[in-house]
C-alpha cells in the first residue's frame, strides 16, 4: 500500500519569496515520485518526477524536489515566487514505477503568491 | 502534438439520469486512466486500461458505473443512474507502454460533473 500526505493544504507566499510545498509518501517498494500543477480552469500538468536516478530533480517554471529516503520526503521548492505561480500543487506517488502503475496522490495544496 | 482531451468540460445532470464522459488519450499511448476528484478530497484511481483490456479496475466505486475503450483508442465512463455523490472532477490521463516517457501520465483538463 502506498500514501502520500502533504502538509499544508494552502500555503501563501509573498512574490519574490521561498517557496516550499511538503510532501511526505508511504510505500512498501522503491516508488516513483511525482509533482504535478493545476492552474485554474486547466488540467494537470507534470511538474518533476523522481524515478530513482539522480535525488535532486529539477522541473519546469524553476521548481526543483530533493528525494529523501531517510525522511520519506520529496518537498517541492522554488527559490523565488512568482505571480504565475499560483495554482494548486499535488505531490503523487507511484509503486515501482513503470507504465502500469496507478498515482496515489496527495490532497493538494493551494498556492497564492502575495504582492 | 495533442494532448489530452476529454468531453464534455462540464455536465449537469439531475439525480437518475445518465451521463457519458469521453477520454481521446495522446495517439499512440495505449495505457488510459480514469482519476477523480470528489470536493475537497484527493484525486483518487478509477480504472486503467492497456488498449481495450481493463488492467485494474479497483477504484470503481460501484455497478453504476461503466468504463469502455472500445478499439483501444478514446475511452468512455458512463454513470448510470447518477447518484449526488457521484459529483465531482473526472480526470483522464494516458502514457506510453513502454520508453522513457512510459513511467509519466498525461491529464486531460478533466470533465466537472454536478449532479442535482
Amino acid at each position: 500500500a502506498q500514501s502520500v500526505t502533504q502538509l499544508g493544504s494552502h500555503v501563501s507566499v509573498s512574490e519574490g519569496a521561498l517557496v516550499l510545498l511538503r510532501c511526505n509518501y508511504s510505500s512498501s517498494v522503491p516508488p516513483y515520485l511525482f509533482w504535478y500543477v493545476q492552474y485554474p480552469n486547466q488540467g494537470l500538468q507534470l511538474l518533476l518526477k523522481y524515478t530513482s536516478a539522480a535525488t535532486l530533480v529539477k522541473g519546469i517554471n524553476g521548481f526543483e524536489a530533493e528525494f529523501k529516503k531517510s525522511e520519506t520526503s520529496f518537498h517541492l521548492t522554488k527559490p523565488s515566487a512568482h505571480m504565475s505561480d499560483a495554482a494548486e500543487y499535488f505531490c503523487a506517488v507511484s509503486s515501482l514505477g513503470g507504465s502500469a502503475r496507478q498515482l496515489t496522490f496527495g490532497s493538494g495544496t493551494q498556492l497564492t503568491v502575495l504582492p | 502534438e495533442a494532448g489530452v482531451t476529454q468531453f464534455p468540460s462540464h455536465s449537469v445532470i439531475e439525480k437518475g439520469q445518465t451521463v457519458t464522459l469521453r477520454c481521446d488519450p495522446i495517439s499512440g499511448h495505449d495505457n488510459l486512466y480514469w482519476y477523480r476528484r470528489v470536493m475537497g478530497k484527493e484525486i483518487k484511481f478509477l480504472l486503467h486500461f492497456v488498449k481495450e483490456s481493463k488492467q485494474d479496475e479497483s477504484g470503481m466505486p460501484n455497478n453504476r458505473f461503466l468504463a469502455e475503450r472500445t478499439g483501444g483508442t478514446y475511452s468512455t465512463l458512463k454513470v448510470q443512474p447518477a447518484e449526488l455523490e457521484d459529483s465531482g472532477v473526472y480526470f483522464c490521463a494516458s502514457s506510453q507502454v513502454a520508453g522513457a516517457q512510459a513511467d509519466t501520465q498525461y491529464f486531460g483538463p478533466g470533465t466537472r460533473l454536478t449532479v442535482l
